[in-house]
């Protein structure tokens, strides 16, 4: 069955420091794949897209990269600060279907 | 309006009553999506309106939900006989192309 595993599991990091959070799928052939932000009690909001035929995203302080051998995007803020701090969504979009797959989301804590 | 409204944010009802909500999508914006979020989960995908064509349901859990939205404007999302398990954060979300998606805060439901 289709599968997008985020490490449900807080991520801890000092302020300054890269975090760097991970997206991994099975069984889909994803022709995009998006980060999304949400904060407690707010709806997501999107970071980033990168396509199938893209190896690397950047904007500001945010990377990520998109192997689709290993079928995983890894999600990078570099110089974290506190305000960083929340849920980072992962999310597949095939170019046939019609809905975008979301993973469980892994919550991100920068700490001063 | 400048962001995708939705409303009530709070509902709280009683095992067994139906429940509308409500979604106003960004003006122009002609994709309409339905997702629920459980406590600490992701978002599950519940509904995709897009245009005129029928909309995609494939996501709805069984018979007692049922979505509409009437042209490129208003949805609403309908829970008949609503049972504890539905309790949940419903988030829409609307966009111009499929890939790239604005949320709502979304309505916290809650059955007693």
């Amino acid at each position: 069955s289709q599968k997008i595993e985020q490490n449900s599991e807080a991520l801890n990091i000092q302020e300054g420091k890269t975090a760097t959070l991970t997206c991994n799928y099975t069984n889909y052939s994803p022709a995009y794949l998006q980060w999304y932000r949400q904060d407690p009690g707010r709806g997501p909001v999107f970071l980033l897209l990168i396509r199938e035929n893209e190896k690397e995203k950047r904007k500001e302080r945010l990377k990520v990269t998109f192997d689709t051998t290993l079928k995983q995007s890894l999600f990078h803020i570099t110089a974290s600060q506190p305000a960083d701090s929340a849920t980072y969504l992962c999310a597949l979009g095939i170019n046939a279907g019609n809905m975008l797959t979301f993973g469980g989301g892994t919550r991100l804590m920068v700490k001063p | 309006g400048a962001g995708v409204s939705q409303s009530p944010s709070n509902k709280v009802t009683e095992k067994g009553k139906d429940v509308e909500l409500r979604c106003d999508p960004i003006s122009g914006h002609t994709a309409l999506y339905w997702y629920r979020q459980r406590l600490g989960q992701g978002l599950e995908f519940l509904i995709y309106f897009q245009g005129n064509s029928a909309p995609d349901k494939s996501g709805l859990p069984s018979d007692r939900f049922s979505a509409e939205r009437t042209g490129e404007s208003v949805s609403t999302l309908t829970i008949q006989r609503t049972q504890q398990e539905d309790s949940a954060v419903y988030l829409c979300a609307s966009s111009l192309y499929r890939e790239k998606l604005f949320f709502g805060s979304g309505t916290q439901l809650s059955v007693l």
